[in-house]
């Protein structure tokens, strides 16, 4: 079975540019989350999508949005790139109902905000 | 989310046993205890995880104090590729939410 993959791996932006990533969970798992990881802050939750609907939101401003497909594939949009911003995204999609909340994250993708 | 508590850093040698400790005193008695790794340049793994009884799998082993307060994961035999940042998570599964919280996580090096 194909783990969790994200693209793009790799991405530079100027500051107040806009970014989307994308996330495709394992087939057959509903709920993906996301998570920003940074040298000072490490990982934080971003927000958690399941059946299209944002179930959890973290503690981040209004620029960083998602969404969810029918297809469980997940974007997040950042807009209004700040230096701030630069960092590793992270995915993690997660069988729902599977009682221990395994979560199976992606290799991220790296945006750097010029 | 309750806290938990992790050394910032921790040896070991190749082959020999690791105790990575977690103290979570504030632990709520629908808490599960999670334990995740992360590779140097890749996302974190799941490890391991329980409520109140000891559990082990291929990966490690999870001893669960008594009292719920503390735990420890247990590598068996430590290679170089057990070289991470190890997290130590408390997830309430009732509260439905699949939030993970993490901590700074107690980085192990192996020592060839």
């Amino acid at each position: 079975k194909a783990g969790v993959t994200q693209t793009p791996r790799y991405l530079i932006k100027t500051r107040g540019q806009q970014v989307t990533l994308s996330c495709s969970p394992i087939s057959g798992h509903r709920s993906v989350s996301w998570y920003q990881q940074t040298p000072g802050q490490g990982l934080q939750f971003l927000f958690e999508y399941f059946s299209e609907t944002q179930r959890n939101k973290g503690n981040f401003p209004g620029r960083f949005s998602g969404r969810q497909f029918s297809n469980s594939r997940s974007e997040m949009n950042v807009s209004t790139l700040e230096l701030g911003d630069s960092a590793l995204y992270l995915c993690a999609s997660s069988l729902v109902g599977s009682g221990n909340n395994e979560q199976f994250f992606g290799p991220g993708t790296r945006l750097t905000v010029l | 989310d309750a806290k938990t508590t992790q050394p910032n850093s921790m040896e070991s040698n190749e082959e020999e046993p690791v105790h990575l400790p977690c103290n979570h005193s504030t632990i709520s008695g629908t808490d599960y205890i999670h334990w995740y790794r992360q590779l140097p340049s890749q996302g974190p793994e799941y490890v391991i995880h329980g409520l109140t009884s000891n559990v082990n799998n291929r990966m490690a082993s999870l001893a669960i104090a008594e009292d719920r307060k503390s735990s420890t994961l247990i590598l068996h035999r430590a290679t170089l590729r057990d070289a991470a940042v190890y997290y130590c998570i408390l997830i309430n599964l009732g509260a439905g939410s699949y939030q993970l919280t993490f901590g700074k996580g107690t980085k192990l090096s192996v020592i060839p």
